[in-house]
């Protein structure tokens, strides 16, 4: 695609219950990066996935969260259990340089969680 | 984790006036710092700056580096409205190709 995809842009969720955000990196990007951002706050990193490597999950909060990414393009990340400490916005982005520094962001997708 | 502190943490400012706008970073082996505009939700990239005293420039925005102070300078001159944003700066893991961000500048700039 033209840029990159995340969906849905909002969720509200009930604390308890999973959710899965979706991203759609750009085409022939092999970097994807998950970011989460509080109201008010920078990004905080959560997972990074480049090509055929294993992932850095050095970033995620809790064993409640997890990313995959099928086939080198598509990633979805969960959040089981649900908790009201995880509402943020969650920012994808995919880079195709040679250190995949200069990123493209998504528009994120805002979690509420009730 | 290598820090990247940015300042001030928020500017307000009218229209015409020249901003500066501050990046600081510690370092290990340095590649690059990178600068990013986030208007909304989606940062969107601005400069990657890798040599020290070379300045980048797009428009009425530039940007310099300085290794050997380890910190960089992002300009704005004559600024408009739609110049208001968080403006992030960034730089990659030394253990890693990520990106850690700094905390952003609030950039606000009234009529």
């Amino acid at each position: 695609g033209a840029g990159v995809s995340q969906s849905p842009s909002n969720k509200v969720t009930e604390k308890g219950k999973d959710v899965e955000l979706r991203c759609d990196p750009i085409s022939g990007h092999t970097a994807l990066y998950w970011y989460r951002q509080s109201l008010g706050q920078g990004l905080e990193f959560l997972i990074y996935f480049q090509g055929n490597s294993a992932p850095d999950k050095s970033g995620l909060p809790s064993d409640r969260f997890s990313a995959e990414r099928t086939g080198g393009s598509v990633s979805t990340l969960t959040i089981q259990r649900t908790q009201q400490e995880d509402s943020a916005v969650y920012l994808c982005a995919s880079g195709g340089d040679r250190y995949n520094e200069k990123l493209f962001f998504g528009s994120g997708t805002q979690l509420s969680v009730l | 984790e290598d820090k990247v502190v940015q300042s001030p943490l928020s500017l307000v400012v009218h229209e015409g006036d020249t901003v500066t706008l501050n990046c600081s970073y510690e370092v290990t082996n340095f590649r690059s710092l990178l600068w990013y505009k986030q208007e909304k939700k989606a940062p969107t990239f601005l400069f990657m700056l890798t040599s020290s005293g070379i300045e980048k420039k797009s428009g009425r925005l530039s940007s310099i580096l300085d290794k050997k102070e380890l910190f960089s300078i992002l300009n704005i001159t004559a600024t408009q409205t739609g110049d208001s944003a968080v403006y992030l700066c960034a730089r990659p893991e030394t253990s890693g190709s990520r990106l850690t961000f700094g905390e952003g500048t609030q950039l606000t700039v009234n009529p």
